[in-house]
């Protein structure tokens, strides 16, 4: 596709379930990154994934959080027995190679409400 | 611990007026960001900043890159309605590591 693209683009879950949020970048795009955004906040950074690389997970903030990537395609995030805080809008961006100065193309988010 | 700071956080502006947006960063990176990011809206990338003293415009937005001081400015010339928006600035991590570090953002208002 021609931008980066999320869905659900807005989940509504019950506490103690879990949720996969999907992204598939930007075709030929090998750096894949997984941001969260809490109401009114920045961004905090969770993981990102450079080709074949082991993925560098260290934003993610517990291990009720996963993702995984197959190559160079479509990420799934995966949060598991989802809590009240994990209310955000998480945010998919891809770029061209992680090591050129290329910027960040995002997608338009995945809003995550849990009642 | 890495840290982009930027300032204000929030600013409301007449239009017509100039000011500019501040953002400090914590380490030796070179390649600095800015986004801009729509109510509701994901962020759109504003401008790529790879060396010290560069400099680049866009309309009515202008941002610069000082790595000594580890500043970097968006200045905002004449400012118009269509302008308000929150602006984040961002910058890579350094050595090793490739996450893109955002500030808080500062939410712009450009009233009449």
């Amino acid at each position: 596709g021609a931008g980066v693209s999320q869905s659900p683009s807005n989940k509504v879950t019950e506490k103690g379930k879990d949720v996969e949020l999907r992204c598939d970048p930007i075709s030929g795009h090998t750096a894949l990154y997984w941001y969260r955004q809490r109401l009114g906040q920045g961004l905090e950074f969770l993981i990102y994934f450079q080709g074949n690389s082991a993925p560098d997970k260290s934003g993610l903030p517990s291990d009720r959080f996963s993702a995984e990537r197959t190559g160079e395609s479509v990420s799934t995030l995966t949060i598991q027995r989802t809590q009240q805080e994990d209310s955000a809008v998480y945010l998919c961006a891809s770029s061209l190679w992680v090591r050129v100065a290329g910027e960040l193309f995002f997608g338009e988010g995945s809003r995550l409400t849990v009642l | 611990e890495l840290k982009v700071e930027q300032n204000p956080l929030f600013l409301s502006m007449q239009e017509g007026k100039n000011y500019t947006i501040y953002c400090n960063y914590s380490t030796t990176s070179d390649r600095l960001y800015w986004y801009r990011q729509d109510p509701g809206k994901s962020l759109e990338s504003l401008f790529v900043l790879l060396s010290n003293g560069a400099v680049k415009q866009e309309g009515r937005l202008m941002a610069s890159l000082d790595t000594k001081a580890r500043l970097s400015t968006l200045h905002i010339t004449a400012a118009v309605h269509d302008l308000s928006a929150t602006y984040f600035c961002a910058e890579y991590s350094g050595a090793g590591s490739y996450q893109l570090t955002f500030g808080k953002g500062t939410k712009l208002s450009v009233i009449p």
